[in-house]
């Protein structure tokens, strides 16, 4: 069974770098997994799709502050010179055949 | 512009049935695979339904296998969520997404209540 865990919350300052994690559970240490970020109030935004080696796929208009980096069964999230708008729920993603599968996602405060 | 558009949702009693609709614009709706997610009041995205381009695989999350059909209907650019035998527990906002492995267009929700 395929799970991905994330950390409840996370807070960084005005215009510093947050790095948010996503693990994978035993045996899966290969997958790619996708980033969602969801701002209060609204539907989830795709932001990135991230393979275990950190090479990692944008989607349209997502800034350069956004990145993602991989390590053994972790992957990440950077978001540096954080803004207010920044401030959202970030939920991984990943598919296993017939099932998909979100982690239960970390909220962001920006200070 | 690429838009999902969700619309059907509302308040119905236990039991009940509803139909949920998702319009796509702005790119070749029969090209690609689709999903269905929702999230309950307070709580984290859950993974619904799937269906490929052609409809040929079609998949469901346990909660709700046997309760509810996705389709979609290509000509009509839309795509569907028939939910039967509602429970209190399929109370939330359903989101239709873009996309295979990973969803890469969201729409903005349709909120489902589902109460005795």
């Amino acid at each position: 069974q395929l799970v991905l865990t994330q950390s409840p919350s996370a807070s960084a300052s005005l215009g510093a770098s947050v790095k948010l994690t996503c693990t994978l559970s035993s045996g899966h240490s290969t997958y790619a997994i996708a980033w969602h970020q969801q701002q209060p109030e609204k539907g989830p935004r795709y932001l990135m799709k991230l393979n275990s080696d950190g090479s990692h796929t944008k989607g349209d208009g997502i800034p350069d502050r956004f990145s993602g980096s991989s390590s053994g069964a972790e992957r990440y999230l950077t978001i540096s010179s954080l803004q207010s708008e920044d401030e959202a729920e970030y939920y991984c993603q990943t598919w296993v055949t017939g099932m998909g599968v979100f982690g239960g996602g970390t909220k962001l405060t920006v200070l | 512009e690429v838009q999902l558009v969700e619309s059907g949702g509302g308040l119905v009693q236990t039991g009940g049935s509803l139909r949920l609709s998702c319009a796509v614009s702005g790119f070749t709706f029969s090209s690609y695979n689709m999903h269905w997610v929702r999230q309950a009041p307070g709580k984290g995205l859950e993974w619904v339904s799937y269906t490929s381009s052609s409809s040929s695989t079609i998949y469901y999350a346990d909660s709700v296998k046997g309760r509810f059909t996705i389709s979609r209907d290509n000509a009509k650019n839309s795509l569907y969520l028939q939910m039967n035998s509602l429970r209190d527990e399929d109370t939330a906002v359903y989101y239709c997404a873009r996309g295979g492995s990973f969803m890469d267009v969201w729409g903005q929700g349709t909120t489902v209540t589902v109460s005795s």
